[in-house]
């Protein structure tokens, strides 16, 4: 059964990066895609961004500016960072694996990390 | 402003049939599959239905999904207080090139 545990700074400051990494366990991380996706509290899913671990990557074009995914398949991890954040960026951040290309569904998430924007 | 449209709230009595419906556009909905997630509180979301109607391992068939052109329904029989949930629907937006979601249906078993 795959694990993800998402960890990093769970205050930053605005016009700061939020540096989110995703660790991945009992199971490798190649041969997937896997995603970010937030929730601001009280408020839907949004879609961030995935990649595979190759390193291809799509963005969510409304984020696409500020935000990077990267992997390290030696750490089996892969990591999120959001520049020039403002309050808007508060939210519980998911990362979660997809069941097969891209497109497809999410089966494996982890259990989320809230993010807060304050100064 | 979700790019899939959920009702925001459904509710029904234990043991009865509620269905949650999620309409979308041919760049979403109408041209890719369909999943739908259970999100119980303070929890993370959790795979229901895959590729429009398909139940993951350990999914009881009380849940059901399907797609007909442009909106997708998810249904759930012998409702229990234990389903009160949100639940949100997912898919690929082939124009945005991007992941999409609906903006939620919280469910109360009344």
């Amino acid at each position: 059964q795959v694990q993800l545990q998402e960890s990093g700074p769970g205050l930053v400051k605005p016009s700061e990066t939020l540096s989110l990494t995703c660790s991945v366990s009992d199971g490798s991380i190649t041969s997937y895609y896997w995603s970010w996706i937030r929730q601001p509290p009280g408020k839907g899913l949004e879609w961030i961004g995935c990649i595979f671990y190759s390193g291809d990557t799509k963005y969510n074009p409304s984020l696409r500016s500020r935000v990077t995914i990267s992997v390290d398949t030696s750490k089996n991890q892969f990591s999120l960072k959001l520049n020039s954040v403002t309050a808007a960026d508060t939210a519980v951040y998911h990362c979660a694996r997809l069941r097969g290309y891209y497109d497809s569904s999410f089966d494996y998430w982890g259990q989320g990390t809230l993010v807060t924007v304050s100064s | 402003q979700s790019v899939l449209t959920q009702p925001p709230s459904v509710s029904a009595a234990p043991g009865q049939k509620v269905t949650i419906s999620c309409s979308g556009s041919s760049s979403n909905i109408g041209n890719n599959y369909v999943s739908w997630y259970q999100q119980l509180p303070g929890t993370a979301p959790k795979l229901l239905i895959y590729d429009n109607h398909k139940r993951p391992s350990g999914i009881p068939d009380r849940f059901s999904g399907s797609k007909s052109g442009t909106s997708a329904t998810l249904g759930i029989t012998g409702l229990q207080t234990g389903d009160e949930a949100d639940y949100y629907c997912g898919t690929w937006d082939s124009s945005l090139s991007s992941g999409v979601f609906g903006g939620g249906t919280k469910l109360t078993v009344l």
